[in-house]
Order: structure tokens, then sequence, then C-alpha cells
């Protein structure tokens, strides 16, 4: 089965710009999970999908951030506007059930 | 302090040694995952425990809950064992996702 795919796999903008990430989990897995990687500190979860709804996004940085999963099946993430501090790694995982994750290779993003 | 605590940072060692990764976790968990990732790639999951031990292949994973601590061993080590390993738990309590450590780089020297 493919596994969960994400692009860009890197991505440089400017300050102030705007990016898109999308991230397409296993094919039906229903749970979608973003995390964060920056420089030097550990991975931080940002939010989970079941389907198309939003069950967390308490770890979401602030409302420069906006994910969504229309129809269920893949997840964008956009950034806009883009500050310095949101560089870093985006991995996306998806699940059937609990437990049993598979990551994504990530998306590094780098704000210049 | 991070509620999950990973050692060493950072770890060389010879091909063949017999490696071990420590993980301290200090909030309640449900489970606990050990994750791979090598330079340049995604993240794999190794183990998932809740209780006792794992293996596979030259990989074992121990979990003491009462401790709050788990080991991830390889037996005779291999360059290509040289990754980042990382320790994440999922909360109890209805908390959502996984919380992590910040890994573990492992270069295994020929």
């Amino acid at each position: 089965e493919a596994g969960v795919t994400q692009f860009p796999s890197h991505s440089v903008i400017e300050k102030g710009q705007t990016v898109t990430l999308r991230c397409d989990p296993i094919s039906g897995h229903d749970n979608l999970y973003w995390y964060r990687r920056v420089m030097g500190k550990e991975i931080k979860f940002l939010l989970h999908f079941v389907k198309e709804s939003k069950q967390d996004e308490s770890g979401m940085p602030n409302n420069r951030f906006l994910a969504e999963r229309t129809g269920g099946t893949y997840s964008t993430l956009k950034v806009q506007p883009a500050e310095l501090e949101d560089s870093g790694v985006y991995f996306c995982a998806s699940s059937q059930g609990p437990g049993r994750y598979t990551f994504g290779s990530g998306t590094r993003l780098t704000v210049v | 302090k991070n509620e999950v605590e990973q050692s060493p940072q950072n770890l060389t060692a010879q091909e063949g040694e017999f490696i071990t990764i420590n993980c301290s976790y200090s909030v309640g968990i449900s489970a606990l995952h050990w994750l791979q990732q090598h330079p340049g790639g995604g993240i794999v999951s190794l183990f998932m425990l809740s209780s006792g031990k794992k293996k596979h292949g030259r990989l074992i994973a121990t979990i003491n809950i009462q401790e709050k601590h788990s080991s991830l061993h390889i037996t005779a080590s291999h360059p290509r064992d040289s990754a980042v390993y990382i320790c994440a738990v999922e909360r109890g309590g209805g908390a959502d996702g996984l919380t992590f450590g910040k890994g573990t780089h492992l270069i295994i020297q020929p």
C-alpha cells in the first residue's frame, strides 16, 4: 500500500508569504495528524483530524495556521503570513485506529 | 523539563557493539512508541509498547510502567542502524497526539 505522502518535500519562502503543505494519508485512515519539529526542539503535536473533523487543534501555534481536510481524504496546512519562527519540519501521520501511526517524510519549511 | 526525556542525546559506537537508548517520561501514558528517522528520511515506527518487552530482529524494546522508563536496545549494531531514534508517548486521559522526546542521534562506525 502507498504510504503517507507529503509535498512539497522542501519549501523556501520569504517572510510574509503564504505556503500550503499537503498530506495524503494512507487510504482508509480516518485519523490524520500534523506535527512540527523546529530546530533543536522535540517534535510537537499540532492537530488531529478524524475524517474531515478537527478532533483536537490545541497544538496549533496561532491563527496564522489553518488546516483543512475537506472530504476526509488529503489535508492541507496553510501558513499565512509566514514568519521566521515557522521554519521547521512539518510531519503528517495517519492511522486507522489508536496507536498504529504511519508517518510521512515531512516537509522542510524555511522562512527567510 | 520535557515530559519525555531521552538519553543519551548523541551516541557514537563501533560496529558490533550493543546499543542502549533510554527514555523516561513523567506523565501517565497508554502506550510508548519507538521511532526511527534516517538522515533525510521519514519517520518509521519501530515499536509500540504498553507493557513488557518486544523484539524485532536485532531490536529489543522494554518498558517498566512503574518506573516510567523504557529502553531500546540494538544488538550487533551495524552502520545502517545510524539514525535518530525517537521515543514518543500516548498520554492517557484523552489527550491527543503523541508527546515526543528530542531523539537520540546514533552513529555506528564501521
